[in-house]
């Protein structure tokens, strides 16, 4: 059975701080693919990552960035300089290869001025 | 590109009435659509599986009879509550991807109130 774990509930920083949500996965495929998603307070899922289970390869989008280590299973998403619109819920999501997602519970992040 | 619409936004019945709601992909073939539920602070829980052309494949504890999903084309499946109760009250989303997709686009989502 596949598992998506994102222990922090809620992360609180002050903007232009740092903040690094943590996703532990687990599952038994060889080939799995990770992804995070962000949930503004609209309700709109928007895709930020995939990654697929041979690239470990780190990746860098802006103030965003992810760390994906298949040694420890996770994928982290770390936003660099935080700002007030990042405020929302983010999901670490986990999928096989028919494409069905197991979510992880979600972190939220408040960002204040 | 991969954009998904939903319809309605927002939906408030009585108790005991069906609603339908929709989920376009409007630039690309869905081959697959997923529905999800989210209840209020809580993640999101996969409901069923769609195929284009195929009868659509239930998770555990969802009942099919309850939540009629069809997927007559590659561009819109339907999932109708029936006979809604105030339990059925959450926020379902869709989902769709390509067959040459491993990213799944996400609706904007339906509210769903039952009185």
């Amino acid at each position: 059975a596949q598992k998506v774990t994102q222990a922090q509930t809620e992360i609180s920083v002050v903007e232009k701080e740092d903040v690094t949500l943590d996703c532990v996965y687990e599952t038994r495929d060889t080939t799995y693919y990770l992804f995070w998603y962000k949930q503004p307070p609209s309700g709109e899922l928007v895709f930020l990552i995939r990654r697929n289970s041979f690239d470990e390869q780190n990746e860098i989008s802006g103030r965003y960035s992810w760390n994906f280590q298949k040694s420890t299973s996770s994928f982290n998403f770390t936003i660099t300089a935080s700002q007030v619109v990042d405020s929302a819920v983010y999901f670490c999501a986990l999928s096989d290869s028919w494409g069905k997602l197991q979510f992880g519970a979600g972190t939220q992040v408040v960002v204040t001025p | 590109g991969a954009v998904v619409s939903q319809h309605p936004s927002w939906v408030i019945c009585k108790s005991g009435t069906s609603v339908k709601i929709e989920c376009r992909s409007l630039d690309f073939q869905a081959t697959t659509m997923f529905w999800y539920r989210q209840f209020p602070k809580q993640s999101l829980m996969l409901m069923a599986t769609s195929n284009e052309g195929s009868k659509a494949t239930y998770e555990q504890g969802v009942e099919k009879d309850k939540f009629l999903i069809n997927h007559a084309s590659l561009t819109l499946s339907t999932l109708t509550v029936t006979s809604a109760h105030p339990e059925d009250s959450s926020f379902y989303i869709c989902s769709a991807r390509s067959a040459a997709q491993e990213t799944q686009y996400f609706g904007p989502g339906t509210r769903l109130l039952v009185l």
